[in-house]
């Protein structure tokens, strides 16, 4: 099925511990972002790439490292994972022509 | 004040009943305004698309855009225990995709429909 597909699905780390989550689209949109939602808090914005080449800073980016692998690919890093860190990430991409974002099913991390 | 404000909830209807959902928002700009079904453990998916202001019908749902007011709302007719979901609104002051166009979000209402 056409869509955003996040990798993995699930993750438990360890304090310390560093990890990618893999995003991919296939609908040849331009832009890709990464959010973070918490109880209570929202969906809130860490990274996002504009177009292939470019990321951007969102509101809660700190402890995240992010890269454009090419159009398709949005990845996100961990590099020392923290407790406050445990949420649920999602993925979304968005396109020319297309109203709002696509969702991927996110990936439930928690960092014990 | 944050940009979108959305009632926190959660909402409990019986099935059948008429549910509005609102959201308040301060930046003038906005021009676009969405409505996001959210499933339990699943990504938002979009539910309804409005330019500006008025109304858009959809099958059950409407939604309504006043913007000389700054509100949006959305309203569930019949309602029925399969719309038991997180809701959230979401607007944008342009469509083109780029890097003035990202959304912003209300932090979702959850309802839930008893059958």
């Amino acid at each position: 099925n056409a869509g955003v597909t996040q990798t993995p699905k699930f993750q438990v780390l360890k304090t310390g511990q560093s990890m990618t989550l893999q995003c991919a689209q296939d609908m040849n949109h331009n832009s890709m972002y990464w959010y973070r939602q918490d109880p209570g808090m929202g969906l809130r914005l860490i990274y996002y790439s504009a177009s292939e080449g470019t990321t951007d800073k969102g509101e809660v980016p700190n402890g995240y490292n992010v890269s454009r692998l090419n159009k398709r690919e949005f990845s996100l890093r961990l590099e020392s994972a923290a407790p406050s860190q445990t949420s649920v990430y999602f993925c979304a991409s968005a396109g020319q022509g297309v109203y709002g974002y696509t969702f991927g099913s996110g990936t439930r991390l928690t960092v014990v | 004040q944050k940009e979108v404000e959305q009632d926190p909830g959660p909402l409990s209807v019986p099935e059948g009943a008429i549910v509005s959902l609102n959201c308040t928002y301060s930046n003038s700009a906005f021009q676009y305004f969405m409505w996001y079904r959210q499933y339990s453990r699943k990504g938002p998916e979009l539910l309804m698309y409005t330019y500006s202001s008025g109304n858009k019908e959809d099958g059950r749902f409407t939604a309504q855009v006043d913007k000389s007011s700054k509100y949006i709302s959305l309203f569930i007719r019949d309602s029925q225990p399969s719309d038991s979901a997180t809701y959230l609104c979401a607007m944008t002051p342009v469509h083109y995709t780029g890097a003035n166009s990202k959304l912003t979000f209300g932090k979702g209402i959850t309802l839930s429909v008893r059958p």
